[in-house]
């Protein structure tokens, strides 16, 4: 079946440093691979996203990149701020479906 | 635009109950997602919905259940509660396109205690 492994938290960083989480996953196919975030006292949001083998989603100084060939999709941002601390889901999905198969999440604590 | 709201947020029932949960999605999106959180097992798939129908089922018992209305919105419903059951749900709407998934907009939850 399908999954989705990302580094297990929590991540604590002083503020400025360079963040990565890593996600690889498994899956049958060619999914589309996400990163999900949730704030304190927010829902889950749509972070960042990409649907093909070497694109390249970014949003709000985060990157990723989709490697088919080592089936990762690494978080990246160059430099955190302490409104980063959230916890980041890595996610895929799979064909015109909306089944997403979610990792189990790293919190990340940015500190001043 | 609104969006996805989820009733009731908070929840607290007893082994053996059953409890029904709402979901309205975003205007215009057909597609609804329901999702298990918990500390343990993180996000789990429950099943999604489109046009009235389930498409996709993920690996829960019987007692959890769903349907969707004409008008998207959407309920969930879990007969037998267990302890085991106490969670917080999420419900997810989205639109549809031919070919691949799309992103998924995220409702606040039901957090539901069972004692």
């Amino acid at each position: 079946g399908n999954s989705v492994t990302q580094m297990e938290g929590p991540v604590t960083l002083s503020e400025e440093a360079f963040l990565t989480i890593n996600c690889t996953y498994t899956a049958t196919g060619y999914p589309s691979l996400f990163w999900y975030v949730q704030y304190p006292g927010e829902g889950l949001q749509l972070l960042l996203k990409a649907t093909k083998a070497d694109d390249k989603g970014s949003n709000k100084g985060f990157e990723a990149t989709y490697r088919k060939e080592t089936t990762s999709f690494h978080l990246e941002k160059g430099s955190v701020q302490v409104s980063d601390s959230a916890v980041y889901f890595c996610a895929l999905g799979l064909g015109g479906y909306q089944k997403v198969t979610f990792g189990t999440g790293t919190k990340l604590q940015v500190i001043p | 635009k609104a969006g996805v709201t989820q009733t009731p947020r908070y929840l607290i029932k007893t082994r053996g109950q059953q409890v029904t949960l709402s979901c309205s999605p975003i205007s215009g999106h057909r597609s609804v997602s329901w999702y298990q959180q918990t500390p343990g097992q993180g996000l789990q798939f429950l099943f999604e919905y489109f046009s009235e129908t389930q498409r996709n089922k993920g690996n829960f018992p019987g007692r959890f259940s769903g349907r969707q209305f004409s008008n998207s919105r959407s309920e969930m419903n879990v007969s037998t509660l267990e302890l085991g059951d106490s969670a917080l749900y999420l419900c997810a709407s989205s639109l549809v396109s031919g070919t691949g998934t799309n992103e998924q907009f995220f409702g606040p939850g039901t957090r539901l205690t069972v004692l």
